[in-house]
């Protein structure tokens, strides 16, 4: 058992350019997330997907599309990166909403100069 | 809609308590805690559900005052394994998918 794992695990990008983060989970969990983490604010939510098929704007949405074809892989992108989005991000997935345990993956250090 | 976490930071010896405090403005359906070491992702602690619901989990455990939107973590005869930085996350009534996260609490245990 991987729980949530997350590719790549450090990036560095030049503004303009664009990337994909893929996390993937083998929990077989419904509900997965998509967060940033910067210093001194904590963790923002940026998408999240209720289901295979489904996504839905988090707290800090803009800048990032995301996609969850498939149950298991939630894919979070950056079409058009900006130093602001320097950041570690982090996925997680739930196997209920707001009432269970949200497992993380081992983050994301992205830097865009 | 981002709670609110006190102290910021707080240096403990091993052996010693810690409580650490987590307000909302909101109304509040639960609240969340987890730790984060450094470097690593955030880990589970415990979820409570319920208005004056308590929780423990070895020598932490935590209570929710629904009414007044708020929650404490507390750490007792604190270990050298207990310093990290401490996350609540809170979830409203109307937003169910959203937990919002405060900015921190991190502990530090020394011998």
């Amino acid at each position: 058992n991987a729980g949530v794992t997350q590719t790549p695990k450090f990036r560095v990008l030049k503004t303009g350019q664009s990337m994909t983060l893929l996390c993937a989970q083998d929990m077989n969990h419904e509900y997965m997330y998509w967060y940033r983490q910067d210093p001194g604010m904590g963790l923002r939510l940026i998408h999240y997907s209720v289901g295979e098929g489904t996504t839905a704007k988090g707290e800090v949405p803009d800048g990032y599309n995301v996609s969850r074809l498939k149950k298991q892989n939630f894919l979070l992108g950056l079409e058009s990166a900006a130093p602001s989005q320097t950041s570690v991000y982090f996925c997680a997935s739930s196997y209920m909403a707001s009432g269970s345990e949200q497992f993380f993956g081992p983050g994301t250090r992205l830097t865009v100069l | 809609q981002q709670p609110v976490q006190s102290p910021q930071a707080v240096i403990l010896r091993e052996g010693e308590d810690a409580v650490i405090n987590c307000s909302s403005s909101k109304a509040l359906y639960s609240v969340h805690w987890y730790r984060q070491k450094h470097g690593e992702a955030p880990v589970f602690l415990m979820i409570l559900l319920k208005g004056g619901e308590q929780k423990g989990h070895d020598k932490i455990s935590a209570s929710f005052n629904e009414k007044k939107q708020q929650s404490s973590l507390y750490l007792t005869a604190s270990q050298l394994s207990y310093s990290g930085t401490y996350f609540c996350g809170t979830v409203s009534p109307t937003g169910a998918n959203n937990l919002f996260f405060g900015t921190g609490t991190r502990l530090t245990v020394i011998p």
